[in-house]
């Protein structure tokens, strides 16, 4: 059973314009998420999780357990941002990841 | 080195041959995963190693994969009589119990041809 979803494969925006990516999950325990972002010829990295409750690189997101998700937010994208990034659920001492998504942000 | 250290980097093999890919963990990392990353189809689960329990191969796609880690330590991934369909990048993670945030390496890039 698919446990994370992101319905969005590619995300086109212009530098200093909002992001958003999209994460759903199905998970009936208590859920612990994060979201991974891999740059060019870079390896995946932590971006944040959301026991922390933090900021990173201008980034946050939010858990929503009324509507499983874990939407991940930039009010002003840079140019740096561009990468790829996955949500991803801890279970089972297990880590599922979505497809991802392919954030480009143009200038 | 620091950081999870995987080789080789690249591997090109001819339909039919078995594969090797290694995995060096973080020092003191009792947590091990494997990942296979393929385009569009995000990262897939392969097998979790935790201490001297037994792995979790769940995610192992067909009985021509198979894992060992020994010593608590390094890991190999074998994939035997590859066909064209396992190319991809093979990534390894590794973290403390009870995961965390779990640290990657660069991965190896499979590519059967």
């Amino acid at each position: 059973a698919q446990r994370v979803t992101q319905p969005e494969k590619l995300l086109s925006v212009f530098k200093g314009a909002p992001v958003e990516l999209k994460c759903n999950y199905s998970y009936s325990g208590s859920p612990e998420l994060f979201w991974y972002v891999q740059y060019s010829r870079q390896r995946l990295q932590l971006l944040l999780r959301h026991i922390s409750r933090e900021s990173i690189k201008g980034f946050t997101a939010d858990l929503n357990k009324g509507e499983t998700s874990f939407h991940l937010k930039k009010p002003f994208a840079q140019e740096e941002d561009s990468a790829m990034y996955y949500c991803a659920l801890s279970h089972d001492y297990k880590l599922s990841f979505g497809a991802g998504t392919t954030v480009t942000v143009r200038a | 080195g620091a950081g999870v250290s995987q080789s080789p980097s690249n591997k090109v093999t001819e339909k039919g041959k078995d594969v090797e890919l290694r995995c060096d963990p973080i020092s003191g990392h009792t947590a091990l995963y494997w990942y296979r990353q393929s385009l569009g189809q995000g990262l897939e689960f392969l097998i979790y190693f935790q201490g001297n329990s037994a792995p979790d191969k769940s995610g192992l796609p067909s009985d021509r994969f198979s894992a060992e880690r020994t010593g608590g330590s390094v890991s190999t991934l074998t994939i035997q009589r590859t066909q064209q369909e396992d190319s991809a990048v093979y990534l390894c993670a590794s973290s403390l119990p009870g995961i965390g945030e779990a640290f990657f390496g660069q991965g190896t890039r499979l590519t059967v041809v």
